[in-house]
């Protein structure tokens, strides 16, 4: 148990709608990240928040956002779903003062249909 | 632009063989470079990381890998495998503290890892 918790661990939606992924990180780590992993893109870096500011930005589409709130839990919003938003997505987080380690969560498996 | 190659898509090892996971890295800077094991239907779990100290990193459950500048490569390696060691394998780099590319993780492609009795 990493101490990253996610939720939901499963979700199945129909295209065009909307979801909401929730991350919690582990106690004191400010950082937060998402990944996608997919079978034919691989786990690809989203965005990352650092104490409630966005600080990186990957390859996340425009349909996609996230936040990171005062208690540090973080949220991934997904519009507009397609039937390639299909994957399992992740969420890390990673210590202050570290070397970048991160540590992830047992992730939230999307299945548009 | 950073990137990792992972050499093998599959590796076959029988039980006590030598595990070797071969991982390169690209990368304009001095590189952190990880470790991550995946066991099916879960999360990653780190295995272990190099951060610009000692060359030869030693990780969780008997793992450990060198880092080698001058082949910029990051191999892990197991001397004798267990079959709960079956699960893919994702070598990771970032770039160190202060630059542009700290922060994300750029992985490989992972590589799954077979344990014959």
């Amino acid at each position: 148990d990493s101490g990253v918790t996610q939720t939901p661990k499963h979700l199945i939606t129909a295209t065009g709608q909307r979801v909401t992924l929730r991350c919690s990180p582990r106690s004191g780590d400010l950082s937060v990240y998402w990944y996608q992993q997919s079978l034919d893109q691989g786990l690809q870096f989203l965005i990352q928040y650092y104490n409630g500011e966005e600080r990186a930005k990957g390859n996340i589409l425009e349909r996609f956002s996230a936040q990171q709130f005062p208690d540090l839990h973080s949220e991934l919003n997904l519009s507009s779903l397609e039937l390639g938003d299909s994957a399992l997505y992740f969420c890390a987080s990673s210590p202050v003062g570290g070397r970048n380690e991160q540590y992830f969560g047992p992730g939230t498996r999307l299945t548009v249909t | 632009a950073q990137s990792v190659t992972q050499l093998g898509s599959h590796v076959s090892v029988s039980e006590g063989a030598l595990v070797l996971l071969r991982c390169n890295y690209s990368s304009s800077v001095p590189p952190y470079l990880f470790w991550y094991v995946q066991y099916p239907n879960q999360g990653l779990q780190l295995l272990l990381k190099y951060t610009s100290a000692a060359t030869l990193v030693k990780g969780i459950n008997g793992f450990e890998a060198e880092f080698k500048k001058s082949e910029t490569s990051f191999h892990l390696t197991k001397p004798s495998a267990h079959m709960s060691d079956a699960a893919e394998y994702f070598c990771a780099v970032s770039g160190p503290a202060g630059g542009t590319s700290y922060g994300k993780l750029t992985f490989g492609q992972g590589t799954i890892l077979t344990v014959h009795p």
